[in-house]
């Protein structure tokens, strides 16, 4: 079966601070894989997604950035944070079609 | 962009009710998906739509694909406790097209369940 992994759990930074956050996906191969942000616990934002290694896809201009250095790694970073970047960020892959499976989540909080 | 409209935005019920929520979209989808998040989690798929009418059951969960294919409806029937959470609705970024494109997501529906 597939599992799909994020870490860490949750993360303090502050302002101006680099930021990694990591998803792995395992029990498939070629995966699409997907960063969302959630807001105040409503409504998700696709933020980049990926069909393949190295190849990202950005739905949002912003002071984010992705990366695919593996078949079922995906990372998120940022090399200076804002406030406005504090969220719960979600990690989700999928077959190809529609239907996404989503990780456990990140939570950001910068001061 | 697409926008999806969900309502209601919150439901307060006893258990043991039914509950019916709704999506809506100005432009036509030819895939539905339902999600629910419970707190600090990421969300789980509940039931995903394909086709125009289709009507999908998962337990106690039951789904509809709007016929104009530009709504669909999630029913749960006897809620019990462990229903709390908040329902996404969701479809394929680019209406009609593949799954790369990732999903576009309503607002979600905040169902409370009173003792």
């Amino acid at each position: 079966s597939q599992t799909i992994h994020q870490w860490p759990a949750t993360l303090v930074q502050p302002v101006g601070s680099p930021l990694s956050l990591e998803c792995t996906v395992e029990g498939t191969s070629n995966p699409n894989l997907y960063w969302y942000r959630q807001a105040a616990g409503r409504g998700l934002q696709l933020l980049f997604y990926s069909v393949g290694i190295g190849q990202i896809s950005s739905e949002v201009p912003q002071n984010l950035s992705a990366s695919r250095p593996q078949d079922r790694q995906f990372i998120l970073s940022s090399k200076k944070l804002l406030l406005s970047d504090s969220g719960f960020y979600l990690c989700a892959w999928s077959w190809g079609g529609n239907e996404q499976f989503f990780g456990p989540g990140t939570r950001l909080t910068v001061l | 962009g697409q926008q999806l409209n969900q309502s209601p935005q919150s439901m307060f019920i006893q258990e043991g009710e039914d509950v019916s929520m709704n999506c809506t979209s100005s432009s036509i989808f030819n895939t539905w998906l339902w999600y629910k998040q419970e707190p600090g989690e990421g969300p789980v798929l509940l039931i995903a739509l394909y086709k125009a009418g289709e009507l999908t059951s998962n337990g106690r969960l039951t789904a509809q694909f709007g016929i104009t294919r530009k709504d669909s409806f999630l029913n749960i029937s006897a809620s019990i406790p462990s229903d709390v959470g908040i329902y996404f609705c969701a479809g394929p970024s680019g209406g009609s097209g593949g799954g790369a494109d990732g999903l576009t997501f309503g607002k979600g529906t905040h169902l409370i369940i009173q003792p």
